[in-house]
């Protein structure tokens, strides 16, 4: 059965520090994807960034920045120079073709980043 | 840039009561579903819907709970007789199938902003 583990509950941090999340993810497929997505204090649900398991190139986005290691079945989220806006909860979440009518994502808990000023 | 929308944003309703919660997906998506959000706890999946039918749902989706798409454009989630526990942020989701040339669950879920079920 697939599942996400993010074994961080909570992080804090101060403005400008770095900050990473982990994810950890199970599945017995050997084509799947994996993807952040980000819930601010306002409650929406925001796509952040995707990955599929044969692309292992990691991958910078302005202040993000992303390492996947099917190794280690990890795919883990950096954000550099942390700013308040930052804070909210950010999920991991798999989804994987068992179901191919279905694409079920299956979310981690979330981890609560709090960054202050 | 197109939005799934969801309609009530907060809905108040006594135990017993059914309710019905309303999502407009993306128009040209094909794939829908709902999942809820116990306060403060992770996002479980409900049920996942495509070409008018259920394609999975969850063990929370008993009975109780039943999708529709009535008219092409909506999509409903009812809960027939509320129970305090169903109180929850529930949020409908859709895909695209455009995700070439990698499959279509490729592609992000996009969500709704939801709607909290208060149950008393």
């Amino acid at each position: 059965a697939q599942k996400v583990t993010q074994a961080q509950t909570e992080i804090s941090v101060v403005e400008k520090e770095d900050v990473t999340l982990d994810c950890v993810y199970e599945t017995r497929d050997t084509t799947y994807y994996l993807f952040w997505y980000k819930q601010p204090p306002s409650g929406e649900l925001v796509f952040l960034i995707r990955r599929n398991s044969f692309d292992e190139q990691n991958e910078i986005s302005g202040r993000y920045s992303w390492n996947f290691q099917k190794s280690t079945s990890s795919f883990n989220f950096t954000i550099t120079a942390s700013q308040v806006v930052d804070s909210a909860v950010y999920f991991c979440a798999l989804s994987d073709p068992v179901n191919t009518n279905a694409g079920k994502s299956t979310f981690g808990d979330g981890t609560t980043l709090t960054v202050k000023p | 840039e197109p939005e799934v929308t969801q309609t009530p944003s907060h809905q108040v309703t006594q135990m017993g009561q059914e309710v019905i919660l309303r999502c407009v997906p993306i128009s040209n998506h094909l794939y829908f579903y709902w999942y809820r959000q116990i306060l403060g706890q992770k996002v479980e999946f409900l049920v996942s819907f495509y070409n008018n039918e259920i394609s999975e749902k969850s063990e929370i989706f008993d009975d109780q709970f039943s999708v529709e798409r009535p008219d092409g454009s909506n999509f409903t989630l009812k809960i027939r007789s509320t129970k305090l526990e169903d109180s929850a942020m529930y949020f409908c989701a859709s895909r695209s199938s455009d995700s070439e040339p990698l499959p279509w669950y490729n592609s992000p879920l996009h969500f709704g902003n939801g709607t909290r079920l208060t149950v008393t």
